[in-house]
């Protein structure tokens, strides 16, 4: 069964950096194929991918947002991590990440979400 | 890849949802669709075009033509309220692409 479990900080004030990590289980980042994601939903409203990482530490960037994030992984930990720089109000959501196995077109599971309010 | 939807559909207990989702020749991409209830991650409910996870009931089913896929659930029950999304794949830039989602209320 593969979980994901977001962790990170619940407020972070403008023109800081948020730091989050994804601790999975279930499944190896070493995979070939395997990626895990990062989406984002401000409070009521769409969902929207940030980033990607794969197996081979290959990284995807959401183009409107790629100078502000980096994504990174610990395959020793089974964790990855996403950091956005410069935070803004309009940053406040919740951040998920999500599995890719090898061939899918889709994220699954999910992890049940990280709040995050951006407010000084 | 700009992907379409309904902002809201509203159907009776027992009658059938539809949504939508608009996108410049999707049947050329492969489409997922997720549910999200109030609260909860996003879950699949159809993945390449049609198909249906494991668990997901009969009730709902896809289909993709021409510039329009579309999330069909039959028999609607109150527990299928929630917001659903589309999804492609844009293999030039490997990213997945979300349409705005369709919220669903049961009447």
């Amino acid at each position: 069964q593969i979980v994901l479990k977001e962790s990170g900080p619940t407020l972070v004030k403008p023109t800081q950096t948020l730091t989050l990590t994804c601790n999975f289980s279930g499944f190896s980042l070493t995979t070939s194929g395997a990626g895990v994601g990062w989406i984002r939903q401000p409070p009521g409203k769409a969902l929207e991918w940030l980033a990607l990482i794969y197996w081979d530490d290959d990284k995807r960037y959401s183009p409107s947002l790629k100078n502000r994030l980096t994504i990174s992984r610990d395959t020793s930990k089974n964790e990855v991590g996403l950091t956005m720089t410069n935070v803004d109000p309009e940053d406040t959501g919740t951040y998920y990440c999500a599995h890719r196995r090898t061939g899918d077109l889709w994220f699954d599971p999910w992890g049940q979400g990280s709040l995050v309010t951006v407010s000084s | 890849y700009v992907l379409t939807q309904p902002p809201s559909v509203s159907v009776a207990p027992g009658q059938t949802a539809t949504f939508t989702c608009g996108g410049n020749n999707i049947a050329r991409e492969t489409v997922t669709w997720y549910q999200q209830k109030p609260g909860q991650a996003p879950v699949v409910v159809v993945f390449d075009d049609s198909d249906r996870p494991s668990g997901i009931p009969e009730r709902f089913s896809g289909s993709n033509s021409e510039n329009t896929a579309t999330l069909t659930i039959s028999r609607v029950e109150a527990g299928d309220e929630a917001d659903y999304y589309c999804q492609v794949w844009d293999f030039g830039s490997d990213h997945p692409t979300f349409g705005g989602g369709t919220k669903l209320t049961v009447l």
